[in-house]
C-alpha cells in the first residue's frame, strides 16, 4: 500500500523557516517525481514544487521561488521542503504527492498533510 | 500563466447527472485530470487521461475534454459524491488546478 506521510508543520513567525519531511512506503521510491502541493484554509489547492526520481530537475512555483527549496534522500525515501522567509500567504496545509509513472501525469497519491501557519 | 475555470458550486438531486465543467485555452490539446476531495480529507484522483478511471473510482463517474473545455461526469449522482472537485492540468512543467466546484447533493 502506498503510504506517505508528512511532518514537521507548526506555527512559525513571520520570516522564520521551517522544513517539512515526507515518508514514503509502499512503492519504489526511486521510480518516481514527487510533488509538494498547499492548499490555504478553504481555498483549493495550489501546486507549490517538483523533483524528478534523481532530485536534480527541479522547478517550483514563481510564488515561492528563491525561498523554498526541494530535495530527496532516496536512501531514506523521504522528501524534503525547507522553507524560509516564511509569510502570512504560507499558511496552508501542506501535501506531498507522488506523480503517476507516465510523463506528466496525474498525482496519483497524496499524504494527510501537514499545517503550517506563519503568524505573529 | 495558464488559468482553469470551474463553477464555484454545483446542486444536484441523488439520482440525476451532475456535469462539472473545467474551462481553460486549448485544454483539450493537454490531458485533464480531476480530484475529489470531501471534508477534512486529502484530495483523491478520481479520473486522468481526460477519461480514465483509477482503479476503485466508480463507473458512474466519467470525463471528457474538448475544445476549450474539460468535464467530469456523475451518473446517479449518490450522497457520498458530495465533495469539492478539482480540475488539473500541466503548463509546461507546472501543474496547474481550477478552483474547484463544491457539488452538493439535495
Amino acid at each position: 500500500e502506498v503510504q506517505l506521510v508528512e511532518s514537521g508543520g507548526g506555527l512559525v513567525h513571520p520570516g522564520g523557516s521551517l522544513r517539512l519531511s515526507c515518508a514514503a512506503s509502499g512503492f519504489t521510491f526511486t521510480n518516481y517525481w514527487l510533488h509538494w502541493v498547499r492548499q490555504a484554509p478553504g481555498k483549493g489547492p495550489m501546486w507549490v514544487s517538483r523533483v524528478n526520481a534523481d532530485g536534480d530537475i527541479i522547478s517550483y512555483a514563481d510564488s515561492v521561488k528563491g525561498r523554498f527549496t526541494i530535495s530527496r534522500d532516496n536512501a531514506k525515501n523521504t522528501l524534503y521542503l525547507q522553507m524560509n522567509s516564511l509569510r502570512g500567504e504560507d499558511t496552508a496545509v501542506y501535501y506531498c504527492a507522488r506523480e503517476g509513472d507516465t510523463s506528466m501525469a496525474p498525482l496519483d497519491f497524496w499524504g494527510q498533510g501537514t499545517l503550517v501557519t506563519v503568524s505573529s | 500563466s495558464y488559468e482553469l475555470t470551474q463553477p464555484p458550486s454545483l446542486s444536484v438531486s441523488p439520482g440525476q447527472t451532475a456535469s462539472i465543467t473545467c474551462s481553460g485555452n486549448k485544454l483539450g490539446d493537454k490531458y485533464s485530470c480531476w480530484y475529489q476531495q470531501k471534508p477534512g480529507q486529502s484530495p483523491v484522483l478520481v479520473m486522468y487521461e481526460d477519461n480514465k478511471r483509477p482503479s476503485g473510482i466508480p463507473e458512474r463517474f466519467s470525463g471528457s475534454n474538448s475544445g476549450n473545455t474539460a468535464t467530469l461526469t456523475i451518473s446517479g449522482t449518490q450522497a457520498m459524491d458530495e465533495a469539492d472537485y478539482y480540475c488539473q492540468a500541466w503548463d509546461t512543467t507546472t501543474v496547474i488546478f481550477g478552483g474547484g466546484t463544491k457539488l452538493t447533493v439535495l
